[in-house]
């Protein structure tokens, strides 16, 4: 058990559809982290929170993206208007105990498959 | 864009044989490596990581080598076993950059009886 739960787990859509994923860490962190991960690939950094406030977004993150934070506790990621290349694992993930090592927990993944 | 090469893209061992993973970073502004594990339907989870002024560190049956002039690091694991099969990502920490990581690739390892 990594302490972040994701859900939906898999995510079947239709192009053009919004979807939604929801990242619950199980204990607080004041920062939480959203990678995107293709298929035969590495996870790609997509944006990082420091408690409510969204403090990076990457260059992936299109303006169909939006992810929020709103108690600093629970994250969202909000994608509208779904591509067939949007589909890929949203991993979510919160810090491990030893600062700044580049150790995060990360959850199992929500699954987005665009059709 | 900051990269790290990792290679190979995949690897098959005998149980007991000794797989390496190698990377390669493109850009200093990197200060830390992490290794991370993943298995089929999980999230990557933290192996080892190293700092860039450490050339080598242990962990279990696992060892980073670094070497920092040539902008290379390295994945050994020892006596390797069939539940080691799974993909294998490093990673370079980007400084001043809380947790941000950039992932190769990934090799996936297969250890075969």
């Amino acid at each position: 058990d990594t302490g972040v739960s994701q859900n939906p787990r898999h995510k079947i859509t239709k192009r053009g559809q919004n979807v939604t994923f929801r990242c619950d860490p199980i204990s607080e962190h004041n920062r939480l982290y959203w990678y995107r991960q293709t298929l035969g690939q590495g996870p790609e950094f997509l944006t990082y929170f420091q408690n409510e406030a969204q403090l990076e977004k990457s260059r992936l993150l299109s303006d169909r993206f939006s992810a929020e934070r709103p108690k600093g506790s629970f994250s969202t990621l909000e994608i509208q208007r779904t591509e067939q290349g949007d589909s890929a694992m949203y991993l979510c993930a919160t810090p491990g105990y030893k600062k700044n090592t580049g150790e995060l927990f990360f959850g199992e993944g929500s699954r987005l498959t665009v059709l | 864009q900051q990269q790290v090469k990792q290679s190979p893209q995949s690897l098959i061992v005998q149980k007991g044989g000794i797989p390496i993973i190698n990377c390669a970073y493109e850009n200093t502004a990197f200060d830390y490596f992490p290794w991370y594990q993943q298995f089929p339907g999980k999230g990557p989870a933290l192996l080892i990581a190293i700092r860039p002024d450490v050339s080598e560190k242990k962990e279990g049956r696992f060892t980073i080598s670094f070497n920092k002039s040539a902008k290379q690091f390295s994945l050994h694991i020892m006596d390797s076993q069939p539940g080691d099969s799974a993909t294998y990502f490093c990673a370079a920490k980007v400084t001043g950059g809380g947790n941000k990581l950039t992932f190769g690739t990934g090799t996936q390892l297969k250890v075969e009886l």
